[in-house]
């Protein structure tokens, strides 16, 4: 059975560091492009980069570029998402995604991930 | 802001069937296909339709892509109280170094 299981809801400060994980099972972990998706409340879905946990090879859409960073451990068959310094606006649910080629889709999901930002 | 257009809202009675529209351009539904994905209150989003008009696995043939041009559409046949979801239709564009890019969302409220 394919399942990404992403780790718990957190709790953070602004400016504070924050690396969430996404783990993948059931199928080659090292053949799937791995994608990072962000909802905000009451907000549409927003693309936010994904990375080849093969070669490492990332792609990050330019709103996201510089603001985090994807990274993956093929022996973990794990992928993750981390910030430098939160922010409020950071506030959302980040959903880990597979997707089979480079373009696209995405056909197996994460159960997101609640990152809460508040001072 | 979505470089895809999807109308805010659509709704329809038990039996009815409704359609949804995402309008594109070039650089995504110009080259690539388009994949639809359907988000119910408080889970994860799941792909209904990829390659414009493929269903995956357990998906029921109540649900229908289409695609032409620069448009693509979703028609939902029979809608049940179950397709009260948000839905997004999303596709891989080619500008600023290539990025996948989601619809605005279409809310489904079943009368």
């Amino acid at each position: 059975e394919v399942r990404l299981e992403q780790s718990g809801a957190e709790v953070k400060k602004p400016g504070e560091s924050l690396k969430i994980s996404c783990k993948g099972s059931g199928f080659s972990f090292t053949t799937y492009w791995i994608a990072w998706v962000r909802h905000m409340p009451g907000k549409g879905l927003e693309w936010m980069g994904m990375i080849y946990p093969s070669d490492s090879e990332t792609t990050y859409s330019q709103t996201f570029q510089g603001q985090v960073t994807i990274s993956a451990d093929k022996s973990s068959t794990t992928a993750y998402l981390r910030w430098n310094s939160l922010k409020a606006s950071d506030t959302a649910i980040y959903y880990c995604a597979r997707g089979w080629v480079r373009a696209g889709p995405y056909d197996y999901w994460g159960q997101g991930t609640l990152v809460t930002v508040s001072s | 802001q979505s470089v895809l257009t999807q109308p805010p809202s659509a709704s329809g009675t038990p039996g009815q069937r409704v359609t949804i529209s995402c309008s594109g351009g070039n650089s995504n539904f110009g080259t690539y296909t388009v994949n639809w994905y359907q988000q119910l209150p408080g889970t994860a989003p799941k792909l209904l339709i990829y390659n414009n008009d493929q269903r995956p696995s357990g998906v029921p043939d109540r649900f229908s892509g289409a695609k032409s041009g620069t448009s693509a559409s979703l028609a939902i046949s029979g809608l049940q109280s179950d397709d009260e979801a948000e839905y997004y239709c999303g596709a891989w564009d080619d500008s600023l170094n290539g990025y996948y890019v989601f619809g605005t969302g279409t809310k489904v409220t079943v009368l």
